[in-house]
């Protein structure tokens, strides 16, 4: 199985600001996605984390808005940008691995709170 | 457009009731349905997935194409088995753009 560790787990941010999110996979996987889940609401995909080339994201979502790294197999980063409190919600990073039991795992969650 | 749909926001039964999470989806192509649970304060984990017709921790669900629905039934609820349970799809192979139902919270009461 696969640790994900996902950081910041919380904050509260100012209107305008940037938050960066970090998600670190304790074992090589191949795909990384970012999830958001707005209160009440249902995980929505925002973006497919692509090693080594730009993000592939969904109808919906811009990388302007959602700038999304990911410099290795085991690393991704995930931007809000220029926040609005209707950015308020909890981010989660997940991954795959490749093999007999190919499962999707999730990081504990950032909650996002935009004043 | 894929959609999934879970009725019940909450469900609430005794222990030792048999419990049906209801899940419908709408996909014109063939789904991969999935389980996730989330016990409170942990992460997202998954459940079951329809290809492996695994039961596990008693819980079992049967892809309907018919009706389009992976309900998840379990016989006898315990109370651990209170959390948040989240009905996804995937359109192709795998765990490739996961679509999410809007959640069910099972609360087992003694």
């Amino acid at each position: 199985s696969a640790v994900i560790s996902q950081k910041p787990s919380r904050d509260i941010c100012q209107r305008g600001t940037s938050l960066t999110i970090q998600c670190q996979v304790d074992s090589q996987v191949t795909m990384m996605f970012w999830y958001r889940q707005q209160p009440g609401q249902s995980l929505t995909l925002i973006a497919t984390a692509n090693q080594g080339s730009e993000a592939t994201y969904e109808s919906g979502f811009v990388i302007d808005k959602f700038p999304i790294s990911r410099p290795n197999l085991t690393f991704s980063t995930l931007t809000v940008s220029n926040m609005s409190p209707e950015d308020s919600s909890i981010y989660l990073c997940s991954a795959t691995n490749s093999g007999s039991r190919e499962k999707l795992f999730f990081g504990s969650g950032t909650q996002l709170s935009v004043l | 457009a894929q959609r999934v749909t879970q009725p019940e926001k909450l469900l609430s039964v005794f222990k030792g009731a048999p419990v049906e999470l209801k899940c419908n989806y709408s996909y014109s192509g063939s789904p991969e349905l999935f389980w996730y649970v989330q016990y409170s304060r942990q992460r997202l984990q998954l459940l079951l997935r329809h290809i492996s017709r695994e039961s596990i921790k008693g819980f079992t669900a049967d892809l309907n194409k018919g009706e389009t629905s992976f309900h998840l039934k379990k016989p006898f609820a315990q109370e651990e088995d209170s959390a948040m349970y989240y009905c996804a799809l995937s359109a192709s192979t795998g765990f490739q753009k996961l679509v999410f139902g809007t959640g069910t919270r099972l609360l087992v009461s003694p």
